[in-house]
């Protein structure tokens, strides 16, 4: 079993659609979560961290669910912009060993 | 200069050479990685370093060899590689600490012909 799994995709949207991503991850023991961007040749970029309690920033939500081992992304209102491929991320037998999901790519269309 | 920079962006070596890619980072980290991005598959971690020592080598072919030299400065060597070889290699920084995210280079382009 991969350690981060993650819908495969593609998602195909249309500008203003809602769109969430699923994650589940099979180390127990991680305690630190991400989601990460990357764009088409570039080098991945953070997006946020995910804390158990939730968090918001503006048009993106990220949920964490320890108990389910489950993390979530949601983004609100998308944007042509938001076009990319977005990574799940857990740490994995430390605080800082980051292992990366296959990523799901997202494609907002006009 | 800021951020994680590394050195050359893009490499072509046949499987006889020698070649070293290397990473810097301006952060003030104590924790440096290299990634290995194929193409349709995910980042695999290779080597990471904490406080300049070696903490994890995910079974990688002896043919890469890393090399920390100070907290700053990553690198790694190159020698008789693969086709198969042939991927993105991304550097990355972080603090070693609990939630805090790891910054990665542009990545070196490599291709063994």
């Amino acid at each position: 079993r991969k350690e981060v799994e993650q819908d495969p995709g593609p998602f195909n949207v249309p500008e203003g659609a809602t769109v969430a991503f699923n994650c589940t991850y099979s180390n127990s023991a991680s305690q630190s979560f991400f989601w990460y961007r990357q764009d088409c040749r570039k080098e991945p970029k953070l997006l946020m961290s995910v804390y158990s309690s939730g968090n918001e920033d503006g048009r993106f939500t990220a949920q964490l669910n320890r108990a389910s081992q489950y993390i979530s992304l949601l983004i609100r209102d998308s944007k042509l912009s938001d076009s990319a491929t977005y990574l799940c991320v857990a740490s994995s037998g430390g605080y800082n060993k980051l292992i990366f999901g296959a990523g799901t790519r997202l494609a907002v269309h006009p | 200069e800021t951020g994680v920079t590394q050195t050359p962006r893009h490499l072509v070596m046949g499987m006889t050479n020698k070649k070293s890619l290397k990473c810097e980072q301006h952060l003030g980290h104590n924790a440096m990685y290299w990634y290995k991005q194929s193409a349709k598959k995910p980042l695999e971690l290779m080597f990471v370093y904490n406080f300049k020592e070696q903490t994890e080598n995910n079974s990688v072919p002896s043919r890469f060899s890393p090399e920390c030299p100070n907290s700053s400065h990553l690198f790694l060597h190159l020698h008789t590689l693969q086709p198969e070889d042939s991927a993105l290699y991304l550097c990355a920084s972080s603090q070693v600490a609990q939630n805090t995210e790891a910054f990665f280079g542009q990545g070196t382009r490599l291709t063994v012909v």
